[in-house]
C-alpha cells in the first residue's frame, strides 16, 4: 500500500530557530499533501494544502511565512517552521491524497520548541 | 468552510458493550465520512468509511451510518474490548479539494 515516511519523528530546538520537516511518499507519487497540527488532547488542524510544482494553500489564520511549505517534486513535500517559538510546539502530520477519497497519513513529528 | 462537530468527547463503556459516536457536518456538498482512530502520538488510522450514496457500512464489530438528509453520521462499536480504548475522530470531505475536515475527537475506554 501507499507509505509516507515522515522525518524526523520528533525535534527539539531553540526558539527562533527554524525546523524543517519533511515527508516522502515511497511507492507512489504524491500530487497533492495536506499539513497538520495537532495539540494535545485536540483534533488534526489543516494547516495548508501543497500541489507539485504550485504555491500551497493555507488555511485561514495560519501564517504562510511562518510555515513554509514546499512541494518541488511528486515525491517530497516539506513543512518548514520559521523563526519557531513554544507556542509552536505541537505534533505536525502530513497526509498524501492517493486519489479521490483516499489519504496516507506520515507517522508525524513532534515538534518542542525550548 | 466545512464543520464537524463531534459527540461525545469522552465516553466509557463495559467491556462487551456497545459504545456510539455521533457526528454532524454543515456542508451539504460533503460526500465522504471516514472515521480514524488515534493513538497516543501516533498517525490516525482508518477503521470505516462510507460515501453519500450509501446509509450504512458495517465492518465486523464496527459499523457506520449516514443521515445525508440531516447531515449526520454516526459511528457504532460493538462487544468492545478494551483493545478499542483509543481516540476516535469523524472527518468529511468533498469532491474538488479532498480536504478532510476532522471533528474534535472522542476518547474511549473500555473498562475491563
Amino acid at each position: 500500500g501507499a507509505v509516507v515516511s515522515q522525518h524526523p519523528s520528533w525535534v527539539i530546538c531553540k526558539s527562533g530557530t527554524s525546523v524543517k520537516i519533511e515527508c516522502r511518499s515511497l511507492d507512489f507519487q504524491a500530487t497533492t499533501m495536506f499539513w497538520y497540527r495537532q495539540f494535545p488532547k485536540q483534533s488534526l488542524m489543516l494547516m495548508a494544502t501543497s500541489n507539485e510544482g504550485s504555491k500551497a494553500t493555507y488555511e485561514q489564520g495560519v501564517e504562510k511565512d511562518k510555515f513554509l511549505i514546499n512541494h518541488a517534486s511528486l515525491t517530497l513535500s516539506t513543512l518548514t517552521v520559521t523563526s519557531a517559538h513554544p507556542e509552536d510546539s505541537s505534533f505536525y502530520i502530513c497526509s498524501a491524497n492517493t486519489g479521490s477519497y483516499g489519504y496516507t497519513f506520515g507517522s508525524g513529528t513532534r515538534l518542542t520548541v525550548v | 468552510g466545512e464543520n464537524v462537530e463531534q459527540h461525545p468527547s469522552t465516553l466509557s463503556v463495559q467491556e462487551g458493550d456497545s459504545a456510539v459516536i455521533k457526528c454532524t457536518y454543515s456542508d451539504s456538498a460533503s460526500n465522504y465520512f471516514p472515521w480514524y482512530k488515534q493513538e497516543l502520538g501516533k498517525r490516525p488510522q482508518l477503521i470505516i468509511d462510507i460515501r453519500s450514496n450509501v446509509g450504512e457500512k458495517k465492518d465486523q464489530r464496527i459499523a457506520v451510518t449516514l443521515n445525508k438528509t440531516a447531515k449526520h453520521f454516526s459511528l457504532h462499536i460493538t462487544e468492545t474490548q478494551p483493545e478499542d480504548s483509543a481516540v476516535y475522530f469523524c472527518a468529511a470531505s468533498k469532491a474538488g479539494d479532498y480536504k478532510l475536515s476532522f471533528g474534535a475527537g472522542t476518547t474511549v475506554t473500555v473498562r475491563a
